[in-house]
């Protein structure tokens, strides 16, 4: 059965320090990735989606990243975090082989910055 | 761009009422799907309709996609306090899913 991990749980990080989040898919090979981030009491917004490795399309201008070094590796990061980088952060994937279907969500990562 | 809209963003029922949220896309929508997320959880995904007037049960859970497949509503049955959470819909295009705002059902025992 396919798992989705991400890590850390939670993080508090102060303004303008960088961030590395990392997102690990198992048991399925090839899938479609994405990064979404959820402000407190809001909904999901797209942040990056990646169809294969080291392909990345970005969905808003910020200053976050995405990479995906291997096929079912996912980071985020950024170089220096502003407050408004605060809130829920979802890495999700979707089987690429199917031409709709559903998505599959990791637990988050809670992430505040002060 | 493309935009889902989702109303009411809240709802409080008492617990044996019924609910229903509304999900209306900006433009025609292949397929949409539905997620519910619990308190300090993530999304699950519930079901998707594809077809022009698509409707769909899961036991007191019932999903119907528009004609024009560009809105979509799902109605609980005699709410229960497991039901709590945020109701997501989802647009998708070839890639990527447009998720509506939401709507936070609370329900009150």
């Amino acid at each position: 059965s396919q798992t989705i991990h991400q890590w850390p749980a939670t993080l508090v990080q102060p303004v303008g320090s960088p961030l590395s989040l990392e997102c690990t898919v198992e048991g399925t090979s090839n899938p479609n990735l994405y990064w979404y981030r959820q402000a407190a009491g809001r909904g999901l917004q797209l942040l990056f989606y990646s169809v294969g490795i080291g392909q990345i399309s970005s969905e808003v201008p910020q200053n976050l990243s995405a990479s995906r070094p291997q096929d079912r590796q996912f980071i985020l990061s950024s170089k220096k975090l502003l407050l408004s980088d605060s809130g829920f952060y979802l890495c999700a994937w979707r089987n690429d082989r199917l031409t709709s279907g559903e998505q599959y969500f990791g637990p988050g990562t809670r992430l505040t910055v002060t | 761009g493309q935009q889902v809209m989702q109303i009411p963003q809240y709802q409080h029922v008492q617990e044996g009422e019924d609910f229903t949220t509304y999900c209306n896309s900006s433009t025609t929508l292949s397929n949409i799907q539905w997620y519910k997320q619990r308190p300090g959880g993530h999304p699950v995904f519930l079901i998707q309709l594809v077809k022009s007037g698509e409707v769909k049960k899961q036991k007191r859970l019932t999903f119907q996609f528009g004609e024009a497949k560009k809105n979509s509503s799902l109605h609980i049955t005699a709410t229960q306090t497991t039901d709590v959470g945020t109701y997501f819909c989802a647009g998708q295009g070839t890639y990527k899913y447009i998720f509506g705002t939401g709507t936070r059902l609370k329900v009150l025992a």
